[in-house]
């Protein structure tokens, strides 16, 4: 089973600032196929997950420019280039290479 | 637009039996996997499964965790996927996902069925 761990666990970010987080994977997510299986979800409170990120840098439809995936192999990042007060939620990564597929335990990110 | 309306939450008794169903709309069914993830009240997310569709076979895979007492299924001519959960423990207890699952990262989630085991 691949294991992914988030870091930090807790975010705080005052608004115009930016934040990254860290998501690292057991093993390598990269494909033969060039493609790297990493997916970034936010929860907003009180809400489903959606997704944010696909194939580690794709973003997805209809999400804001700020988001950015990055990283390769097994260390990823997710950078938000100014936080704004709607970016507040539990961030997940999330690897699909291979079943299990598996989540990383989750970022909080919160308004300072 | 895509919509996926998950139904059959509720509060069970434990050892019992429960289906969950997930009614969709807004894309061709039949052109994609479909899986279930949960999560715990306070947790995180966890994959129970996903099945296939009819042209690669239409089989399922699960999460070990829930493998043997959970199952899979499909009716592609009413566009609805279901979670059979058998044996129900109070470690089920958790909100219930059912998203679309094009191919290595899910792209649509439903707002959930609430599963709650207690005696």
């Amino acid at each position: 089973e691949i294991v992914m761990t988030q870091s930090p666990l807790s975010l705080p970010v005052a608004p115009g600032e930016p934040a990254s987080i860290s998501c690292r994977s057991s093993q390598s997510l990269l494909h033969s196929n060039g493609n790297n299986y990493l997916n970034w979800y936010l929860q907003k409170p009180g809400q489903s997950p959606q997704l944010l990120i696909s194939l580690a840098s794709d973003r997805a439809s209809g999400v804001p420019a700020r988001f950015r995936g990055s990283g390769s192999g097994t260390d990823f990042t997710l950078t938000i280039s100014r936080v704004e007060a709607d970016d507040v939620g539990v961030y997940y990564c999330m690897q699909g290479l291979q079943t299990p597929l598996t989540f990383g335990g989750g970022t909080k990110v919160e308004i300072k | 637009e895509v919509d996926l309306v998950e139904s059959g939450g509720g509060l069970v008794q434990p050892g019992r039996s429960l289906r969950l169903s997930c009614t969709t709309s807004g894309f061709i069914f039949g052109d994609y996997a479909m899986a279930w993830v949960r999560q715990a009240p306070g947790k995180g997310l966890e994959w129970l499964g996903f099945i296939r569709t009819k042209t690669y076979g239409g089989d399922a895979v699960y999460a070990a965790s829930v493998k043997g007492r959970f199952t899979l299924s499909r009716d592609d001519s009413k566009r609805i996927a279901y979670l059979q959960i058998n044996s129900l423990k109070t470690d089920d207890t958790a909100l219930y996902y059912c998203v679309r699952y094009p191919s290595g990262f899910f792209d649509f989630w439903g707002l959930g069925t609430l599963v709650t085991v207690s005696s």
